[in-house]
């Protein structure tokens, strides 16, 4: 089955600054890599996905950039505030199962 | 976008006992699936809900603990039964449509004493 690998668990930067998670992947049919944030005590949140045949999508301070050849995507977040602040989870899911595979997080911290 | 609603939002429960939590989305969706999250940790796949058919379940999870149904495409529930405090964590149902994103519910708090 798949395997997702996250990194780094925690990550602490300056408001302002820009954050990077990083993913890997092992499962080649994967072929869709959404993002969710996940604020303590709530459910998670879809902040963008990107499928296979495109390499980089952005949406104002987020972007996500997508190697299926080294099989691994990364989120970057610019300007950060800190409101960005929570655990964030990159997943992969394959057309076979259709089920999400997730890595095992990332708590990002902004200080003001 | 779907709105999925789950309850209870928490419980506390006597080990041995079994509670059912139930989901139900506002739309149309194809594949409907139940994560376990223990705290502080990730997400992880205890089944598939299949409509109208046995769930399909991940490596170390059975059904005789974690009975699942799905009688509609809209609604399933997941039984954690027999309960021990090893269960004690957040269940978080999932639905998804063809080529769209999966949302959550809310997630279950489960305690069990």
């Amino acid at each position: 089955g798949e395997n997702v690998e996250q990194h780094p668990s925690t990550l602490s930067v300056q408001e302002g600054d820009s954050a990077v998670i990083k993913c890997t992947y092992s499962d080649s049919a994967s072929n869709y890599f959404p993002w969710y944030k996940q604020e303590l005590g709530k459910r998670p949140q879809l902040i963008i996905d990107i499928r296979s045949n495109v390499g980089e999508k952005k949406d104002q301070r987020i972007a996500v950039t997508l190697n299926k050849t080294a099989k691994h995507f990364s989120l970057h977040i610019t300007e950060t505030q800190p409101e960005d602040s929570a655990v964030y989870f990159c997943a992969a899911r394959s057309n076979a199962g259709n089920m999400l595979t997730f890595g095992g997080g990332t708590r990002l911290m902004v200080k003001p | 976008s779907a709105v999925i609603s789950q309850k209870p939002s928490r419980d506390i429960c006597q080990r041995g006992t079994s509670l059912t939590i139930q989901c139900q989305v506002d739309s149309q969706v194809t594949m409907m699936f139940w994560y376990r999250q223990q705290p502080g940790q990730s997400l992880t796949l205890i089944a598939t809900a299949n409509q109208g058919s046995e769930a399909t379940y991940e490596s170390g999870f059975v059904i005789d603990k974690f009975p699942i149904s799905r009688p509609n495409l809209t609604f399933s529930t997941l039984t954690v039964s027999n309960m021990s405090p090893e269960d004690s964590s957040i269940y978080l149902c999932s639905a998804t449509g063809p080529n769209t994103e999966a949302f959550f519910g809310q997630g279950t708090r489960l305690t069990v004493v």
